[in-house]
């Protein structure tokens, strides 16, 4: 079983809808979830960051994390066509001693149309 | 916003070669990071770099893979003798310390092509 196993999609969705994403993993000492926006030959840019389980939301976006199910969701309000890109999940756990350590999902890549 | 530098964008080289991968982290930053992403595969951590030492490396980076800082500004990746499944993309990345919560900064990568 993979430890991250994320739809490549794509997900084409149109401007204004709600962009739903997810991971799943299998590495129960993960506790550190990340979500990262990646343009064509640029490289990932972090999204949004969440410690263990529960809700953050930042502006249009809201990340969720359930430990207890292996699943997470990165949700996209109000999309926009700037919004196109690929979006990596990716995880770290407690264990590693080095910060930066991530373990990514395949990405999926979104497409807004206008 | 500062930003991870990585040059060049593309590198040819035959199998057996050694090619050197150049990056430019953002200034005040501690931490250092090599990932690869091989073509329609996922991101894939190599090697994390503080203090002038390795802080952690994962299978990938055997032998023939080498970091070093050597001096002020730059941090590099050298790989001794290419082989064909080294082809990939390669994305530098720095952090300013290596609390948990820190933000890893990623270049646009260099794409590694080995023939």
């Amino acid at each position: 079983q993979k430890e991250v196993e994320q739809d490549p999609g794509p997900l084409s969705v149109p401007e204004g809808a709600i962009v739903s994403l997810n991971c799943t993993y299998s590495n129960s000492a993960f506790q550190y979830f990340m979500w990262y926006r990646q343009y064509s030959r640029k490289g990932p840019e972090l999204l949004m960051y969440t410690y263990s389980s529960g809700n953050k939301e930042d502006g249009r976006f809201t990340a969720q994390v359930d430990k207890s199910s292996k699943y997470i969701s990165l949700f996209i309000r109000d999309s926009q066509p700037s919004d196109s890109a690929t979006y990596l999940c990716a995880m770290s756990d407690v264990k590693t001693d080095s910060w930066g350590k991530l373990q990514f999902g395949a990405g999926t890549q979104v497409v807004v149309t206008p | 916003e500062p930003e991870v530098t990585q040059t060049p964008s593309h590198q040819v080289t035959q199998m057996g070669q050694e090619v050197i991968l150049r990056c430019v982290p953002i200034s005040n930053h501690l931490y250092f990071y090599w990932y690869r992403q091989i073509l329609g595969q996922k991101v894939e951590f190599l090697v994390s770099f503080y203090n002038n030492e390795i802080s952690e490396k994962s299978e990938i980076f055997d032998d023939q893979f080498s970091v070093e800082r050597p001096d002020g500004s730059n941090f590099t990746l050298k790989i001794r003798s290419t082989k064909l499944e080294d082809s990939a993309m390669y994305f530098c990345a720095s952090s300013e310390g290596g609390r948990r919560e820190e933000k890893l900064f990623f270049g646009s990568g260099t794409q590694l092509s080995v023939l």
